[in-house]
């Protein structure tokens, strides 16, 4: 069984100041993880992945990730926000072993103030 | 290249009809998997394809069906519609059906699925 927790529903952030994105996750087995991006009236866009590689990951627009197996988390961080970043944020966790299926977070949705 | 297409955009439907879905793959991407996103939530997984077999499939009732043809488009059938069955419905597709970079996933707009 797998499952994944958003521990926040919203954040809100100035442009230009650190964005933390949070998500822990439960699997019996290795995990692949992903965050994945969803701006309004969009679909989802892959940021990074973590698949059994580095465990510090980094993705497009400046994001990266790191996965803490001992935490069992896999937060997401950027140092400095953009207007741009505002969007609904999904951490996924999917396990090895015949099909991946995915099970993904409610969502993040992340605010950046002006 | 186009990424993802879905078809229609938008539909509206009555209590107790049927309703089909359809997706487009990336051009070479074996396997499309269905999802189910309903308003504020996140997406959930419905059926996975890949070489036109059921690769997996999620916790829907049999309402719920699907298929991918020999050009490994697909189609997804949702049957006596509810109106919990209101949600955008996302395809995605990928090279593979299994772990590694070829299993990443490029999803489609979607399509918003109305219940009345």
């Amino acid at each position: 069984a797998q499952s994944v927790t958003q521990l926040d529903s919203h954040v809100s952030v100035s442009e230009g100041t650190p964005v933390l994105l949070r998500c822990n996750y439960s699997s019996s087995y290795s995990p692949s993880l992903f965050w994945y991006v969803q701006h309004p009236n969009k679909g989802l866009q892959l940021l990074l992945k973590y698949t059994s590689a580095a465990t510090l990951v980094k993705g497009i627009n400046g994001f990266e990730a790191e996965f803490k197996k001992s935490e069992t988390s896999f937060h997401l961080t950027k140092p400095s926000a953009h207007m741009s970043d505002a969007a609904e944020y999904f951490c996924v966790v999917s396990v090895s072993g015949g099909s991946y299926i995915p099970t993904f977070g409610r969502g993040t949705s992340l605010i950046v103030h002006p | 290249d186009a990424g993802v297409t879905q078809s229609p955009t938008h539909l509206i439907k009555t209590r107790g009809q049927h309703v089909t879905l359809r997706c487009s793959p990336i051009s070479g991407h074996k396997s499309v998997s269905w999802y189910q996103q309903v308003l504020g939530q996140g997406p959930q997984f419905i059926f996975q394809y890949y070489e036109k077999e059921e690769r997996g499939r999620g916790n829907f009732p049999d309402r719920f069906s699907a298929r991918q043809f020999p050009n490994y488009s697909s189609e997804l059938n949702v049957n006596a519609l509810l109106l919990g069955d209101s949600a955008l419905y996302l395809c995605a597709s990928s090279l593979a059906a299994t772990s590694g970079s070829s299993y990443e996933q490029y999803f489609g707009p979607g399509t918003r699925l109305t219940v009345t």
